[in-house]
């Protein structure tokens, strides 16, 4: 079946500092990513997705590459914000199991310090 | 904006209680889902449901039950509550099956 493996957390970086967030997929077909976040005490937001191979989602300076030849899909930005604190979730769309389904992964907490 | 609403936010409750969580969404979406979320943040899905009159239970079992009689509307029942029903509840829908789900802000349901 379809499996979504992500960096685990916590992620703790100083204000204005590069973050990497790791995310690698197994999927059969050709699926979506996604990546969402969740601050504390919401549901999830859609931060920034990409359908095809080689696609690049970016949404608030976050980016992600759709990497097909390497499964990945790593959420990026250049300088983090004490308010980019939030747990992130990478996920994927495809068909599993006769039904198309949405597989998240175990989400990595990341905390900006000031 | 589109919206999904959750009530209540917050609900600590007794054993043995009925409960019913509340989801309701404005975007007209046939598809709607129900994750549990435990303390480590993996989310789970409990429930989904295609359409009125559709629902199937999702990848966790879950003693929970669920009816969409509306399509706007999708709510979650736990006949008898337990300690080990304690979570976050958080509803979605979508318009595409498995494809831009919108979130509710969730249920933390607490069972003492």
């Amino acid at each position: 079946g379809n499996s979504v493996t992500q960096m685990e957390g916590p992620v703790t970086l100083s204000e204005e500092a590069f973050l990497t967030i790791n995310c690698t997929y197994t999927a059969t077909g050709y699926p979506s990513l996604f990546w969402y976040v969740q601050y504390p005490g919401e549901g999830l937001q859609l931060l920034l997705k990409a359908t095809k191979a080689d696609d690049k989602g970016s949404n608030k300076g976050f980016e992600a590459t759709y990497r097909k030849e390497t499964t990945s899909f790593h959420l990026e930005k250049g300088s983090v914000q004490v308010s980019d604190s939030a747990v992130y979730f990478c996920a994927l769309s495809s068909m599993d199991t006769g039904r198309r389904a949405l597989t998240f992964g175990s989400g990595t907490r990341l905390q900006v310090q000031p | 904006e589109a919206d999904i609403y959750q009530t209540p936010r917050y609900l600590v409750i007794g054993t043995g209680k009925k409960i019913t969580l509340e989801c309701s969404q404005t975007m007209g979406h046939d598809k709607m889902y129900w994750y549990q979320q435990d303390p480590g943040m993996e989310l789970h899905l409990i429930h989904y449901s295609y359409g009125v009159n559709s629902t199937e239970k999702g990848d966790l079992s879950s003693e929970s039950t669920v009816s969409r009689i509306r399509t706007e509307h999708f709510p979650l029942t736990l006949e008898s509550a337990r300690p080990s029903h304690t979570s976050q509840y958080l509803c979605a829908s979508s318009e595409i099956q498995g494809f831009g789900y919108t979130f509710g802000s969730g249920t933390r349901l607490t069972v003492v």
